[in-house]
């Protein structure tokens, strides 16, 4: 089944401890992305990724981290988290990545930092 | 830079009534428009999308949205509400430019949509 992988689903950590959120597709997508989720605020974009070692910032880039060495994988890298990245978290890929590409998006990550 | 406003954060209609979601864009360039539907607990999934050509776009689960230039608007409606429809519903633009708009898909603020029986 074509989809985007994202693990953990829910995790609560602590202020400043280094964490990763996987994501992974088995679509061979070139585009992918990750975004936050705030009540009111829709979704942000945080980073994008065009292609292996492409990557570039989002609208919300501050405190996180990506990597792309391998087409399939995406993790997001948050090297010291504080409360105000208590969000929910989605990865998306998509073919291309063109205006009109439709968007494969993970089950998401709720993520608490206290 | 495109942006995107859903006119009120919740909407509520009785089973068998009009759902009628509203939506207006701002983009300097032709825009791609797209709405999302999260179930709780869940992803977003694709109802439907406005490319290019015919304006009326039909999605799945019988929603529909028309892309109205003159308005910079893409409202989503429904004939008639299921109680399966209870959902946060997002509209999304998308523009083909360059540089950081590269397949970036700007959201609205969302619309949770109850459905009364």
């Amino acid at each position: 089944e074509a989809q985007v992988t994202q693990n953990p689903r829910y995790l609560i950590t602590v202020t400043g401890k280094k964490l990763t959120v996987t994501c992974s597709q088995n679509m061979n997508h070139e585009y992918m992305s990750w975004y936050r989720q705030d009540p009111g605020l829709g979704l942000r974009q945080i980073y994008y990724s065009m292609n292996v070692e492409v990557t570039d910032k989002g609208d919300v880039p501050e405190g996180y981290k990506v990597s792309r060495k391998e087409k399939r994988n995406f993790p997001l890298i948050l090297e010291s988290p504080s409360p105000n990245q208590t969000s929910l978290y989605f990865c998306a890929s998509s073919l291309g990545g063109g205006p009109g590409s439709g968007y494969t998006f993970g089950s998401g990550t709720r993520l608490t930092v206290v | 830079a495109q942006s995107v406003t859903q006119l009120g954060s919740h909407v509520s209609v009785s089973e068998g009534a009009l759902v009628l979601l509203r939506c207006n864009y701002s983009s300097s360039v032709p825009p791609y428009l797209f709405w999302y539907v999260q179930y709780p607990n869940q992803g977003l999934q694709l109802l439907l999308k406005y490319t290019t050509g015919a304006t009326l776009v039909k999605g799945i689960n019988g929603f529909e949205a028309e892309f109205k230039k003159s308005e910079t608007s893409f409202h989503l409606t429904k004939p008639s509400a299921h109680m399966s429809d209870a959902a946060e519903y997002f509209c999304a633009v998308s523009i083909n430019a360059g540089g950081t708009s590269y397949g970036k898909l700007t959201f609205g603020q969302g619309t949770i949509l109850t459905v009364h029986p």
